[in-house]
This record gives structure tokens, sequence and C-alpha cells, in this order.
């Protein structure tokens, strides 16, 4: 069974940092293009980047290019994302998510909530 | 970037009645669209994907048809486990662009 944990969500000042783990068992991690989506409070998905298998190819939405890092351990069957100069519009659960051959996304985590505010 | 006009953003239904969702693309995307359920408090699940291709158990009261700009999303008889909000996702380019989703509620 694929399954997706994130961690490390929680409160943070803006112009914070704060780094997101998704722990993926139940397949092939290193097969696989992975990304990370997020749903600000009462809005609707955006997605915010994709990474693939061996880390050597990013994409990110222009809104958080610059200010947050994607990156993978394949030994560790771990995704992050690495998110500085957090500002308030950045407050929202992040979804860890496989993609898929095609490039849609088949599997998600449960979400991880990151809020920034004073 | 490829915007996703999705619509109608809520609709209320009845359990057995015929529902249609429409999402548009303001470029071609061949068929490289997938649509997603939501329930409050859960992740996305996926219902379709490649347009029209079944996710492996997902109710075969759910359809999806198009290609290019225009795609739609139906839900043959409504159950109430279907009541749910519905996004669809354009992968053919980055940055991947979801529609604004739609809420389907008990009339």
């Amino acid at each position: 069974e694929v399954r997706l944990v994130e961690s490390g969500g929680g409160l943070v000042q803006p112009g914070g940092s704060l780094r997101l783990s998704c722990a993926a068992s139940g397949f092939t991690f290193s097969s696989f293009w992975m990304g990370w989506v997020r749903q600000a409070p009462g809005k609707g998905l955006e997605w915010v980047a994709n990474i693939n298998q061996d880390g050597s190819e990013k994409y990110y939405v222009d809104s958080v290019r610059g200010r947050f890092t994607i990156s993978r351990d394949n030994a560790k069957n771990s995704l992050y994302l690495q998110m500085n100069s957090l500002r308030v519009e950045d407050t929202a659960v992040y979804y860890c998510a496989r993609v898929t051959q095609l490039g849609n996304f088949d599997h998600w985590g449960q979400g991880t909530l990151v809020t920034v505010s004073s | 970037d490829i915007q996703m006009t999705q619509s109608p953003s809520s609709l209320s239904a009845s359990v057995g009645d015929r529902v249609t969702i429409t999402c548009r693309a303001s470029q071609g995307i061949r068929n490289d669209l997938g649509w997603y359920q939501q329930k409050p408090g859960k992740a996305p699940k996926r219902l379709i994907y490649a347009a029209s291709s079944l996710q492996s158990g997902v109710p075969s009261r759910f359809s999806g048809s198009g290609s290019g700009t225009e795609f739609t999303l139906t839900i043959s008889s409504l159950q109430p486990e279907d009541f749910a909000t519905y996004y669809c996702l354009q992968y053919n380019s980055y940055p991947r662009t979801f529609g604004q989703g739609t809420k389907v509620e008990i009339k």
C-alpha cells in the first residue's frame, strides 16, 4: 500500500523558515517524480513544486521560486520542502503527492499545516 | 501559464441526479487532465486521469470526457457519499494548474 506521511508543519513568523518532510513507503520511491501541493484555508488547490527521480529536475510555481527548495533523499525514501522567507500568504495545508508517469498526482499524504503569523 | 476555468463553482443536487462539471483550458492540453474529489479535512482523491480513464476502485458512475480545451466530469447518479468538492488539474505543462473547484451540495 502506498503511504505518504508529511511532517514539519507549525507556526512560524513572517520571514522565518520551515522544512517539511514526507516519508514514503509501499512503492519504489526512487522510480517516481514527487511533488508538493498546498491549500490555503477555505481555498482551492495550488501546485507548488515537482522533482524528478534523481533530483536533477525541479519545477516551481512562480510565487515560491527563489524562496522554497524541493529536494529528496532516495536512500531515506523521503521528500522535503525547505521554505524560507515565509509570508502570511504561504499559510496552507501542504500535501506531498506521488506523480505518475503521465504527470498527474495519484497518491497524496494527509497534509501538514503551515501557519505564518506574527 | 495555462488557466483552468471550472464551472459551476457550486451546485445543489439531489441523490440520483445527473451532475456535470466542466473545465476549460486557456490553451490546448491534449488529454492531460485529471479530476479529483476532496471531502472536508481530507486529502484529494484522484477519480479520473488522461481525461477519461477511471481510477481503479472508483465507481463507474463517474466518467470523464473531452480533449484539447473542453473537459467534463459526469456523475451519472449522485450518491450521498459524492457530496464533496471537485477539482480539475492540467498536467500538460508547467506550472501545473488546478481549476477553482466545484462544491457539490445537497439540495
